[in-house]
């Protein structure tokens, strides 16, 4: 019940395209799900995150997909950009649960110029 | 990056040889973490401190300890290291004041022969 899984594993996209990631969650007393970025080298950073009580986010060309019926969510990156290659984790948070979030095993995100 | 620096950035040990990392944070943040990434895994929690002197374990705590005697300071132990543990290891911080996002530190990489 503590899992998130997160698909595809590795994902081609042409610049310009949009590519989405997905994630599924059992744990119906998650109350938050970040997405990170990481780029090679570096730590994960925050890029976008939505609570249950909204369907979707949007910053920029990055948007939130969730479906608290589905228990799941997915981000969606417009136009996307060779800059835009990096790996992206979805991760939740449990409540009450000292702030510790779940991650999803990652998704490598090619953009072919 | 939340002035979060880690402490070696690389390290090469052999197996059964005691290791400590250092997190090391500039902005008195409350709760620090740290985690292990490998392949197909994700970041998977090792432990997590919620103050001076208060940890607990996280998903993959055995074979690992933690200290924390001042607020800035969050130190990883490996008592008797393993090739399984051969990793990248990143601590990180979660801000207060009603946000949830944790950030990261630049990583350390371990490898254990």
């Amino acid at each position: 019940q503590q899992q998130v899984k997160q698909s595809p594993q590795s994902l081609i996209v042409q610049k310009g395209g949009i590519s989405i990631i997905n994630c599924a969650y059992e744990n119906t007393a998650f109350d938050y799900f970040p997405w990170y970025q990481q780029f090679p080298g570096k730590g994960p950073a925050l890029l976008i995150a939505i609570r249950p009580d909204v369907s979707e986010k949007k910053e920029g060309r990055f948007t939130i997909s969730f479906n608290k019926s589905a228990k799941q969510f997915s981000l969606h990156i417009m136009d996307s950009q060779p800059g835009d290659s990096a790996t992206y984790f979805c991760a939740a948070r449990g409540e009450g649960s000292n702030y510790q979030l779940i991650w999803g095993a990652g998704t490598k995100l090619i953009i072919k110029p | 990056d939340a002035g979060i620096t880690q402490s070696p950035r690389h390290k090469v040990t052999e197996t059964g040889t005691p290791v400590t990392l250092r997190c090391h944070q500039t902005e008195n943040h409350r709760y620090m973490y740290w985690y292990r990434q490998d392949p197909g895994h994700g970041l998977r929690l090792i432990h997590y401190s919620y103050g001076v002197k208060d940890t607990d374990k996280g998903e993959v705590s055995d074979g690992y300890s933690v200290s924390r005697s001042k607020t800035e300071d969050f130190l990883l132990t490996l008592e008797s290291a393993t090739s399984s543990q051969t990793s990248v290891y990143f601590c990180a911080i979660k801000t207060s004041g009603g946000t949830d996002t944790q950030y990261f530190g630049p990583g350390t990489r371990l490898t254990v022969l």
